[in-house]
């Protein structure tokens, strides 16, 4: 099992529907949680990070599921400027300080 | 607002030339990271540093060596430059407090393509 999995979409949604993404980790003992964004050839951006009790910012959901190890994003209400590359990150096994990545979700929102 | 500035957004060298990519931080962070950013194979992590003159080997570190002389500089060295290491080259800083991780502030990248 690679250490973390994420479904590469892409995801075509209408502007204003709901998209959720999961991401999958194998280590039981990750610590540290985060969703990115990522623009067309640009750098990733911190969008959240996941807390154990789930955690909101504005349309943008996040939980955590530790039982079966994965983390997901919710996107409510989605905006044509929510198209990008959602990456996620967790910490890698046997330090808290580096962060294995997803290799993305590509989400295009349609007009 | 943590800022990490790479050197160069755009770099084109020959094969075998040793390439130099820098990357500085302004939020006296402790840790540093280079990662390359490939289509079909995301992000890879080739060195990392904890703090001035540690480095650690990534998943990737073939080909490449880093160097910490200052807290806030951390420079990526390709010794001899090869095509197929032309990509996208990160660099991101992070803090960590007592045991939790904020999270990475990444570099706006610098495209290097080998010829």
């Amino acid at each position: 099992r690679k250490e973390v999995e994420q479904d590469p979409g892409p995801f075509n949604v209408p502007e204003g529907a709901t998209v959720a993404f999961n991401c999958t980790y194998s280590n039981s003992a990750s610590q540290s949680f985060f969703w990115y964004r990522q623009d067309c050839r640009k750098e990733p951006k911190l969008l959240m990070s996941v807390y154990s009790s789930g955690n909101e910012d504005g349309r943008f959901t996040a939980q955590l599921n530790r039982a079966s190890q994965y983390i997901s994003l919710l996107i409510r209400d989605s905006k044509l400027s929510d198209s990008a590359t959602y990456l996620c990150a967790v910490n890698g096994r046997g330090s808290n300080y580096k962060l294995t990545f997803g290799k993305g979700t590509l989400l295009t929102v349609n007009p | 607002d943590v800022k990490v500035t790479q050197s160069s957004r755009y770099l084109v060298k020959r094969t075998g030339e040793k390439v130099f990519l820098e990357c500085v931080q302004d939020m006296d962070h402790e840790n540093m990271f280079w990662y390359r950013q490939d289509p079909g194979l995301g992000l890879r992590l080739i060195y990392f540093s904890y703090d001035v003159k540690m480095k650690e080997k990534g998943d990737i570190p073939e080909g490449y060596s880093v160097s910490r002389e200052k807290k806030e500089r951390f420079s990526l060295i390709l010794e001899s430059a090869s095509t197929n290491q032309t990509s996208m080259y990160l660099c991101a800083s992070s803090a960590v407090d007592r045991g939790e991780n904020y999270g990475y502030t990444f570099g706006s990248g610098t495209r290097l393509t080998v010829v």
